[in-house]
């Protein structure tokens, strides 16, 4: 089955400091990932996409790299903030079935502290 | 405001009720999901639509929902006899590239309690 696992539930850092995500896929590698920030009550709001062939992605403070060998996305936040608090949700395309349709990870709740 | 809404944004429902929640989604989207949120967990994909057409339906989605897309707009997503684990936030995205390939636009979700 086709997977998406983010392994860390919460990450805590200081502010300044980057912030280093982890996403990791099972199977065939995905056409691509998708990166989302969802804050709590709301629905999550799209931040970022890599293809397959992309190795490394960037917008504005945010950058997202694709490794096809190790299986993973990485999505860093540099010089960190407060208000970059939130849950990160990583997503993958559905090869099995509707193209489009989209598995998630459980996410990582990151916390910027002052 | 441009983006996808719904409505309503609570819902609290006694056990064996029936609810239906709606989507309007960005004006342009053809495609149109519906997924399904517990606490502590991502997203789960329960159906989509290309205009009208209801092409998926995941297992997740039991004969007591039913999804509709009239005319290609707003959707509404329907559940029957509603139990305790249909406890959940519902959420809505659209999307305007037809293949499925570009990122999807959430609603803000609505948020069922069933007593």
């Amino acid at each position: 089955s086709q997977k998406i696992e983010q392994n860390s539930e919460a990450l805590n850092i200081q502010e300044g400091k980057t912030a280093t995500l982890t996403c990791n896929y099972t199977n065939y590698s995905p056409a691509y990932l998708q990166w989302y920030r969802q804050d709590p009550g709301r629905g999550p709001v799209f931040l970022l996409l890599i293809r397959e062939n992309e190795k490394e992605k960037r917008k504005e403070r945010l950058k997202v790299t694709f490794d096809t060998t190790l299986k993973q996305s990485l999505f860093h936040i540099t010089a960190s903030q407060p208000a970059d608090s939130a849950t990160y949700l990583c997503a993958r395309m559905n090869y099995g079935g509707s193209q489009g349709n989209l598995i998630f990870g459980k996410g990582t709740k990151l916390s910027v502290k002052p | 405001d441009t983006g996808v809404s719904q409505d309503p944004r609570h819902k609290i429902t006694k056990r064996g009720q029936n609810v239906t929640f709606r989507c309007d989604p960005i004006s342009e989207h053809n495609r149109l999901y519906w997924y399904r949120q517990t606490l502590g967990q991502g997203p789960e994909f329960l159906t989509y639509f290309q205009n009208e057409a209801q092409l998926e339906k995941s297992r997740l989605l039991s004969d007591r929902f039913s999804a509709e897309r009239p005319k290609g707009s707003f959707s509404t997503l329907e559940i029957q006899r509603t139990e305790q684990g249909d406890s959940a936030m519902y959420l809505c995205a659209s999307s305007l590239d037809p293949q499925g390939f570009n990122e999807q636009y959430f609603g803000p979700g609505t948020r069922l309690t069933v007593t």
